[in-house]
């Protein structure tokens, strides 16, 4: 099993320009994450669902956008890049109440 | 939102020490679960542990055992003869309705 993939592991990008961070899992998860973490700092939820067709906001969704059209894929789009969206992007999933389970990361950096 | 706090910023010790690394956490739930996980230098999320808000018993796996305090809010983690493998952020994470909140981080640095 490849648990949860993320692409692309890095990327940099112009102030304006847009892209879309991928994250597929292959473990049946129902609820999969976005997270972002800034340098020494935690986790903050960009956005979350819970099965494919719903998704909702967390603590940090704005300049961000997902879809959830199968239960595999949970994409990130950014639009309209900010340096302050320079930071490691991190997808999760998980089943029910248990653990996430973590891709390795994006690093987007935004010039 | 729910709110978690990890009041140890940075934690040093020499190899073989125990460690206990703090949490509280603010929840308006009554059922919730919480959650450790380690961030080595590398940069991946392991999950550690997992507990029942409603399973109050200490355990221990190993090197690791946790206390788990639900009048005070507080669950905390120690690492018991702590190697240099152990170096790492470690983060409380409580899980309320749908939603993991992270702390910010107790950075562990053991030394050899």
């Amino acid at each position: 099993n490849a648990g949860v993939t993320q692409t692309p592991k890095f990327r940099i990008l112009k102030i304006g320009q847009s892209m879309t961070l991928q994250c597929t899992q292959d473990m049946n998860h129902n609820y999969m994450y976005w997270y972002r973490q800034d340098p020494g700092m935690g986790l903050k939820l960009i956005y979350y669902s819970v099965g494919a067709g719903i998704t909702d906001k967390g603590e940090v969704p704005n300049g961000y956008n997902v879809s959830r059209s199968t239960t595999e894929d949970f994409p990130l789009r950014l639009e309209l890049a900010a340096p302050s969206q320079t930071s490691v992007y991190f997808c999760a999933s998980s089943y029910g109440h248990g653990e996430l389970f973590f891709g390795e990361g994006s690093r987007l950096t935004v010039l | 939102a729910q709110k978690v706090t990890q009041a140890q910023t940075e934690i040093s010790v020499v190899e073989k020490e125990d460690v206990t690394l703090d949490c509280v956490y603010e929840t308006r739930d009554t059922t919730y679960y919480l959650f450790w996980y380690k961030q080595p230098p590398s940069g991946e999320l392991v999950f550690l542990i997992r507990r029942n808000s409603f399973d109050e018993q200490n355990e221990i796996s190993g090197r690791y055992s946790w206390n788990f305090q639900k009048s005070t809010s507080s669950f905390n983690f120690t690492i018991t003869a702590s190697q240099v493998v152990d170096s790492a952020v470690y983060f409380c994470a409580p899980l309320t309705g749908n939603q993991f909140y992270f702390g910010t981080g107790t950075s562990l640095t053991v030394i050899p």
